[in-house]
């Protein structure tokens, strides 16, 4: 079956403790994203990759790390929990077309993060 | 810079009536126009998308999308709406003249009432 996994679901954490949120896909795309949700703020994007050892910043990228050194899996590290990074986390990817780039997402089923 | 915007924070609608989540966008170039929904604790799914065409797009579980150039708009309808239906749903956009990534609405709260 064709899925973004993560894991944890979900992680109560307390602040300043080092934390790893995985991602992984089983439908070989090239592009992966992480994203955060806030209640009345919608999806904003974290970290992005492209491909293989290529991550750019989204749009609010402080406070959290992430890697692609396997096409399958996008990991999203926290070095130093804070409080304000208490939220939902989706991770997505999707194919390159090479009409149109980035196309249609598909979403894992999300981690519910709270930093105490 | 791509921007959309979902100016209704929930939209309550009873069982069997016609639907409507308005979106509205802006970007510099072209958009690449997307829909997905949220059902409690499940990640994003996708509904419908619009590039170039027929204005009037059908996707998932009977939803259809109108595409207006000239009001920037991309609203998601359904004619006869179902109690299943409810949960979260937003808009996203691409400017295809700019960049890979999609911004998301805020999103739209439905509640279809029995």
């Amino acid at each position: 079956e064709a899925q973004v996994t993560q894991n944890p679901r979900y992680l109560i954490t307390v602040t300043g403790k080092k934390l790893t949120v995985t991602c992984s896909q089983n439908m070989n795309h090239e592009y992966m994203s992480w994203y955060r949700q806030d209640p009345g703020l919608g999806l904003r994007q974290i970290y992005y990759s492209m491909n293989v050892e290529v991550t750019d910043k989204g749009d609010v990228p402080e406070g959290y790390k992430v890697s692609r050194k396997e096409k399958r899996n996008f990991p999203l590290i926290l070095e130093s929990p804070s409080p304000n990074q208490t939220s939902l986390y989706f991770c997505a990817s999707s194919p390159l077309s090479k009409v149109v780039g980035t196309d249609t997402q598909y979403f894992g089923p999300g981690t519910r993060l709270t930093v105490l | 810079a791509q921007s959309v915007a979902q100016p209704e924070d929930q939209v309550n609608v009873a069982e069997g009536n016609p639907l409507t989540v308005k979106c509205t966008y802006s970007v510099s170039g072209n958009p690449y126009l997307f829909w997905y929904v949220q059902y409690p604790n499940r990640g994003l799914q996708f509904l419908l998308k619009y590039i170039t065409g027929d204005n009037l797009v059908k996707g998932s579980y009977g939803f259809e999308a109108e595409f207006n150039k000239s009001q920037t708009s991309f609203h998601l309808k359904k004619p006869s709406a179902l109690v299943s239906d409810s949960a979260l749903y937003f808009c996203a956009v691409r400017d295809l003249n700019y960049g890979q990534n999609f911004v998301f609405g805020p999103g739209t709260r439905l509640s279809v009432l029995p």
